[in-house]
């Protein structure tokens, strides 16, 4: 079975430009969440989606941020315009229903450096 | 959210030797995972175990929920099991990660 599968590994770009980052969930995991870690402080939810709905996006910091999950399959974090704080490792998780029984899995991560 | 504290921050092993790292969190969980990030960056997961112990060849995990810690033991270390080990709690969906404890064992 595959992982959790994210594109690209490593982006860079200049501040000001857009860069989106895609995440393949694990095949029948209808829970999908994105993560980042940025600046070496810790792993901080983003938001969560279940099948192609928006359950939770309390943790996406600002209006700069889009996520979508066309489909209920695949996802895309879309950051425009990046900023230099944006800079950080972007993860996608998922995991089946039900949700008592939450083991997510997580794909390699996206590093993103905005300079 | 849920506060998770990993101790200790760093713990550098001669091969061969054992080690016990500590999460405690701060509220009650549904969820509590053990992950070890390789020098690749990527997050394995190691552990789902919310309550009980569990083993996995030289690795074991125990969590007291009651007590809200929980503790994973490495045995006969090895050069691959450096990295950072993360903790990390739910009591929905959203997990929270703890800052956690870089291994380096040493040949």
């Amino acid at each position: 079975e595959a992982g959790v599968t994210q594109f690209p590994s490593h982006s860079v770009i200049e501040k000001g430009q857009t860069v989106t980052l895609r995440c393949d969930p694990i095949s029948g995991h209808d829970n999908l969440y994105w993560y980042r870690r940025v600046m070496g402080k810790e792993i901080k939810f983003l938001l969560h989606f279940v099948k192609e709905s928006k359950q939770d996006e309390s943790g996406m910091p600002n209006n700069r941020f889009l996520a979508e999950r066309t489909g209920g399959t695949y996802s895309t974090l879309k950051v425009q315009p990046a900023e230099l704080e944006d800079s950080g490792v972007y993860f996608c998780a998922s995991s089946q229903i039900p949700v008592n029984r939450n083991e997510q899995f997580f794909g390699p991560g996206t590093r993103l450096t905005v300079l | 959210g849920i506060q998770v504290e990993q101790s200790p921050p760093d713990l550098i092993l001669q091969e061969g030797a054992n080690s016990t790292l500590r999460c405690n969190f701060s509220d009650s969980v549904n969820n509590l995972q053990w992950f070890h990030q390789n020098p690749w960056g990527q997050l394995i997961n190691l552990f789902y175990i919310p309550s009980g112990t569990k083993q996995n060849g030289r690795l074991s995990a125990t969590t007291v929920a009651t007590e809200r810690y929980s503790l994973l033991y490495i045995s006969s270390s090895q050069t691959t099991d450096s990295g950072v080990y993360f903790c990390a709690v739910a009591n929905d969906y959203k997990l929270s990660f703890g800052a956690g404890t870089t291994v380096t064992v040493r040949a």
